[in-house]
């Protein structure tokens, strides 16, 4: 079954500093990717997402992710950090057995410190 | 959260009683999710619709019931057999053909069973 392990459960990083949240997989085939991020209270909203083509895929509010086969990574980034930017981060990877399921991560807490 | 949307946002029962929280989707989504949120657990799905009058168990169907009578609707019920049901529910929609495999997902709704 597909998986996908978010290593650090919070990121702490400074206000105007590269932001990353780390993500591994494991799925049998090709991978389809997502990033997901949840303010309190919220549903989740869609970031960005890896199906194929470049291996730097760009989202909303200038993220971006870094598709690495050989290391199974899809690393989340940001160039410089907001402090709006403080919410709870999620990878997940599509099943390829074609019932559309997401398997997610358990979330990576991400606090921008001014 | 645009698209789909979750009545109520909070939720109070008794134990020992069901409660059906409600999901509404206008995005033309064939699949539509519930899946449960708690603490440090990520999200874990609990029943999941790929076409109307057709729904499979996700990982922790136990004590939940749905249907999917209307292509925008997929209700979930919570039972009086489900030993902990205190938590924060999020339903989802997606396509299911094409490359927009990324699912949407409305604002969630808290339930407190006490």
């Amino acid at each position: 079954a597909q998986s996908v392990a978010q290593p650090e459960d919070q990121v702490n990083v400074a206000e105007g500093n590269p932001l990353t949240v780390k993500c591994t997989y494991s799925v049998s085939g090709n991978p389809y990717l997502f990033w997901y991020v949840q303010y309190p209270n919220r549903g989740l909203q869609f970031l960005l997402k890896y199906i194929t083509g470049d291996n730097l895929v760009k989202g909303s509010y200038g993220f971006e992710a870094e598709f690495n086969k050989s290391q199974t990574s899809f690393h989340l980034k940001k160039p410089s950090a907001l402090v709006s930017d403080s919410a709870l981060y999620f990878c997940a990877v599509r099943d390829n057995y074609g019932n559309n399921r997401l398997a997610f991560g358990k979330g990576n807490q991400v606090v921008v410190i001014p | 959260d645009g698209g789909i949307t979750q009545s109520p946002k909070y939720l109070f029962r008794k134990e020992g009683q069901n409660v059906t929280l409600s999901c509404e989707q206008n995005l033309n989504h064939d699949a539509m999710y519930w899946y449960r949120q708690d603490p440090g657990q990520g999200l874990r799905l609990i029943y999941y619709s790929q076409i109307v009058n057709d729904f499979q168990k996700g990982d922790i169907a136990e004590g939940y019931s749905v249907s999917r009578e209307k292509k925008e609707s997929f209700p979930l019920t919570v039972t009086s057999a489900q030993k902990n049901p205190t938590a924060f529910y999020l339903c989802a929609s997606s396509r299911t053909s094409g490359s927009s495999y990324e699912q949407y997902f409305g604002p969630g709704t808290r339930l407190t069973v006490t």
